[in-house]
């Protein structure tokens, strides 16, 4: 059973559209990050949330997470081909700073 | 400070061959983790240390996986006996006890069995 279900697992536009892709759990986090992982690479971390209902702004990026800390969502607005990669959710449960479970991720391709 | 390094990019090996791969945290990162992915899917949590105690090993980890940490810097992993099933991008990521943020990852060792 995947602890975190991602959702669209792809999705592709054109570029200067808006998209949401969406992180779902019935576990319950104490923080969450989104990463954007390009191919034969490592994940980049893109954002921290911690507080339920909490949302962070990455220039046109925007990051919320969830009044009850389930769930989250990533909003590109006017996606650009640069964009394009594959953006991988994670939670950690714990204050401990232990492990941390990922998501399968959305593979999103933005072409000009 | 260069992040996450690991080594090698590549490795190609036969199978029952066995193999080791090598992380350099960040210097001032006293956890590191160990993760597999493979296509299609994202990381799964392999193993983590907190300076050079093994803190956790996931079940899903047989018996010819080995990791270790010796003086708390960088660490090892190793696949004894390597199978066809192991073929995948090995990762490494490290981050500060206590530390609500993310991990900062390395680029990987592409593992291909044949």
């Amino acid at each position: 059973t995947q602890l975190l279900e991602q959702s669209p697992q792809f999705l592709s536009i054109q570029e200067g559209e808006n998209l949401t892709v969406y992180c779902n759990s019935s576990s319950v986090f104490s923080s969450l990050q989104w990463y954007r992982q390009e191919p034969g690479e490592g994940p980049v971390l893109l954002v921290t949330v911690v507080t339920g209902g909490e949302v962070k702004k990455l220039k046109r990026l925007t990051f919320q997470f969830g009044d009850a800390r389930k769930d989250s969502s990533l909003h590109i607005t006017a996606a650009q081909p640069g964009d394009t990669g594959l953006y991988l959710c994670a939670g950690a449960r714990g204050t401990n700073a232990g492990k941390s479970t990922f998501g399968d991720g959305t593979t999103l391709t933005v072409k000009p | 400070d260069t992040g996450v390094s690991q080594n090698p990019r590549h490795k190609i090996t036969k199978r029952g061959q066995n193999v080791t791969f090598r992380c350099d945290p960040i210097s001032e990162h006293n956890r590191l983790y160990w993760y597999r992915q493979t296509l299609g899917q994202g990381p799964e949590f392999l193993t983590y240390f907190q300076n050079e105690a093994q803190l956790e090993k996931s079940r899903l980890l047989s018996d010819r996986f080995s990791a270790e940490r010796p003086k708390g810097s960088f660490s090892t992993l190793e696949i004894q006996r390597t199978e066809q099933g192991d073929s995948a991008m090995y990762l490494c990521a490290s981050r500060d006890t206590g530390s609500t943020g993310g991990y900062t990852f390395g680029s990987g060792t592409r593992l291909t069995v044949v």
